[in-house]
């Protein structure tokens, strides 16, 4: 089975202008979860989706946006680029089963990433 | 979720059992420990993660402390292919979404 592919591989934009990322899950996966990562730092949550509905979102402004599709891939939108958006771009998709005691299992499977760079 | 803290850097020899340590402190009943680590230009690969007893997969070791403020991860023989940035995560699946990466340990495997 093919993992989680991204779209495109790198991108380059200048200041003010948007760009769609894009991100097809594992087949059977129904969330996907999308991260920043700066240079020299960990992966920084942006937003997750599942079944088409947004689950959670991180401290990031509204310039961002995301929306999960009926096939559950997913596009991340970012407006107004700014320099400081420079960063790779990580989809994440992951099966949430149900584990003992009523928790919730979930291992998250991550794609290459989109590598971003505004000039 | 609670934060966690890890070695900036580490570093081994090759074929040599490695160690890596991960204090979380501040841990809740309902958080469970992960660990990812990242491969240079890839993204995170899930690695291991347990609760409360020590867990064992093929790619790796987890020791739990009793008192669940610690663990370790353990690679049993590290070869040049596991050089990698190491992130152990604390997630509670009852109410967290993200995942919380800090900037985990950067692991150097010496031949």
């Amino acid at each position: 089975d093919a993992g989680v592919t991204q779209s495109p591989t790198h991108l380059i934009k200048t200041r003010g202008q948007h760009v769609t990322l894009r991100c097809s899950p594992i087949s059977g996966h129904k969330s996907v979860s999308w991260y920043q990562q700066v240079l020299g730092q960990g992966p920084q949550f942006i937003f997750q989706y599942y079944e088409k509905e947004e689950r959670g979102r991180g401290n990031f402004p509204d310039r961002f946006s995301a929306r999960q599709f009926p096939n559950y891939s997913s596009e991340l939108n970012v407006n107004a680029l700014l320099l400081g958006d420079s960063a790779l771009y990580l989809c994440a998709s992951s099966l949430v089963r149900q584990g003992g005691q009523g928790r919730k299992r979930e291992k998250l499977f991550f794609g290459s990433g989109t590598q971003l760079s505004v000039l | 979720d609670a934060k966690t803290t890890q070695p900036n850097s580490m570093e081994s020899n090759e074929e040599e059992p490695v160690h890596l340590p991960c204090n979380h402190s501040t841990i809740s009943g309902t958080d469970y420990i992960h660990w990812y680590r990242q491969l240079p230009s890839q993204g995170p690969e899930y690695v291991i993660h347990g609760l409360t007893s020590n867990v064992n997969n093929r790619m790796a070791s987890l020791a739990i402390a009793e008192d669940r403020k610690s663990s370790t991860l353990i690679l049993h023989r590290a070869t040049l292919r596991d050089a990698a940035v190491y992130y152990c995560i604390l997630r509670d699946l009852n109410t967290g979404n993200q995942f919380y990466f800090g900037t985990g340990t950067s692991l150097t495997v010496i031949p």
